[in-house]
């Protein structure tokens, strides 16, 4: 059974730091890729980034409104991920989710399995 | 950015009802759309991608429909279990957004 679990929030002051893990289990992860989504309170999804699998380099592609400030990484084996998040304000307080994300050739990727979330609160 | 919208915002339906949502997005992005379900205190699931192709395991009273810009998401034989907000995301190209969301009240 394809598993993805997501943890490391917690309440952080302006400007702080914090990393997030997305541990996963039930198939084999380094033939993935994984993303990070996360909702505003009373907001919608929002695509944060992600970090693609060994066959694409591992590369990583972040939203906007996180560059330079996030950073995602990856063990593919221990079949687990970790975004780096620095520099944070209150607009990126949320539920932070990771999910697997699955692609064909040509295309971008699309997420088939997803974790429970962890909520960062950023407040002083 | 591509912008993607959705409409109605909510919609309020019972056991049994056909119901259609409409997601747009604001450029092309040929076929490449995607549907997920979400529960609040859930993780959000995947229902459909490539716009009408069903994932493993999603009931077939979910279907997709559309291409380029004009897309729609139809549960047939409304159930309890599908009350949730829908989410259409386009992945043709980075940033990858979702739409804002049609919330399912049954």
């Amino acid at each position: 059974e394809v598993q993805v679990v997501d943890s490391g929030g917690g309440l952080v002051q302006p400007g702080g730091s914090l990393r997030l893990s997305c541990t996963t289990s039930g198939f084999t992860f380094s033939d993935y890729a994984v993303t990070w989504v996360r909702q505003a309170p009373g907001k919608g999804l929002e695509w944060v980034g992600f970090i693609r699998d060994r066959t694409y380099g591992r590369t990583t592609e972040f939203a906007a409104s996180v560059k330079g400030r996030f950073s995602i990484s990856r063990d593919d084996s221990r079949g687990f991920a970790l975004m780096q998040m620095n520099s944070l304000t209150t607009e990126d307080t949320g539920v932070y989710y990771c999910a697997r994300s699955r692609t064909r050739p040509g295309e971008k990727y699309y997420f088939d399995s997803w974790g429970q979330g962890t909520l960062v609160t950023v407040s002083s | 950015d591509i912008q993607m919208t959705q409409f109605p915002s909510t919609l309020s339906a019972s056991v049994g009802d056909t119901v259609t949502i409409t997601c747009r997005a604001s450029q092309s992005v040929g076929y490449l759309l995607a549907w997920y379900q979400h529960i609040p205190g859930n993780a959000p699931k995947l229902l459909i991608y490539g716009a009408s192709i069903l994932d493993g395991g999603v009931p077939s009273r979910f279907s997709g429909s559309g291409s380029e810009t004009d897309f729609t998401l139809t549960i047939s034989g409304l159930q309890p279990s599908d009350s949730a907000t829908y989410y259409c995301q386009h992945y043709s190209s980075y940033p990858e957004t979702f739409g804002p969301g049609t919330k399912v009240e049954i």
